[in-house]
């Protein structure tokens, strides 16, 4: 699963910046999702995009998030007028396929974001 | 919505010696998929093993090994011979057989002494 690559690994940011991360799928994969974890928290579901498309965003906050996963390039997770509270870690999946491979998806190494 | 819940928040088990980690679900469906995955030092999200509701067969993967109890809804993780690179927080997962999204529970923080 090595092959899900997020960047970058640490980001620091100003209450009121914006905060983007990016993630390449692995190979093969047209599928991406994004989770958050807080502290001590298990992680929770954000956004599902396929290519050039949001398929399921219930779990990301209304304001100030956004995602994105363009036909070329990597997905894209933006905060924008981050607050502390975001701070968190944040993980990039991708599966081949919503019934491929017994739905098993594979998970980057996270980037971590802190608001100081 | 599913709920996943793993009630020992931490554990400790000693090298070579087997431990045993918990987790409960609470679900309507009928199929659907059980994860275990480690979150060691380094943070990544690494699978461990994977469960098919329907297959009554407890998955195995090497030292790894599930107790699957439908009736029930528990799905522990059974670790043998555990190792000083067992140490991580473990989670476990629930996702619907028509769904995408992983439910995780808070997980269990297993520490493997020498």
């Amino acid at each position: 699963n090595a092959g899900v690559m997020q960047n970058p690994r640490h980001l620091v940011r100003r209450r009121g910046q914006e905060a983007r991360l990016r993630c390449s799928p692995m190979k093969g994969h047209s599928h991406v999702y994004w989770y958050r974890q807080l502290p001590e928290e298990g992680l929770k579901f954000m956004v599902y995009l396929q290519k050039e498309n949001i398929i399921d965003e219930s779990g990301m906050p209304k304001e100030r998030f956004s995602a994105e996963f363009p036909k070329e390039g990597p997905s894209i997770l933006r905060i924008q007028q981050v607050v502390r509270g975001d701070s968190a870690a944040y993980f990039c999946a991708s599966s081949p396929g919503v019934k491929v491979a017994g739905n098993t998806i594979y998970f980057g190494e996270g980037s971590w974001l802190t608001v100081v | 919505a599913q709920t996943v819940t793993q009630s020992q928040p931490e554990m400790s088990v000693q090298e070579a010696e087997t431990v045993t980690l918990s987790c409960t679900y609470d679900t309507s469906e009928n199929n659907y998929y059980l994860f275990w995955y480690k979150q060691p030092p380094s943070r990544q999200m690494i699978l461990v093993i994977r469960q098919e509701a329907y297959k009554q067969q407890n998955a195995t993967e090497n030292r790894f090994s599930v107790n699957f109890q439908k009736a029930a809804k528990s799905f522990s993780l059974k670790i043998s011979d555990s190792q000083l690179g067992d140490t991580a927080m473990y989670f476990c997962a629930f996702m619907r057989n028509s769904g995408y999204a992983l439910n995780f529970g808070k997980g269990t923080s297993l520490l493997v002494t020498p």
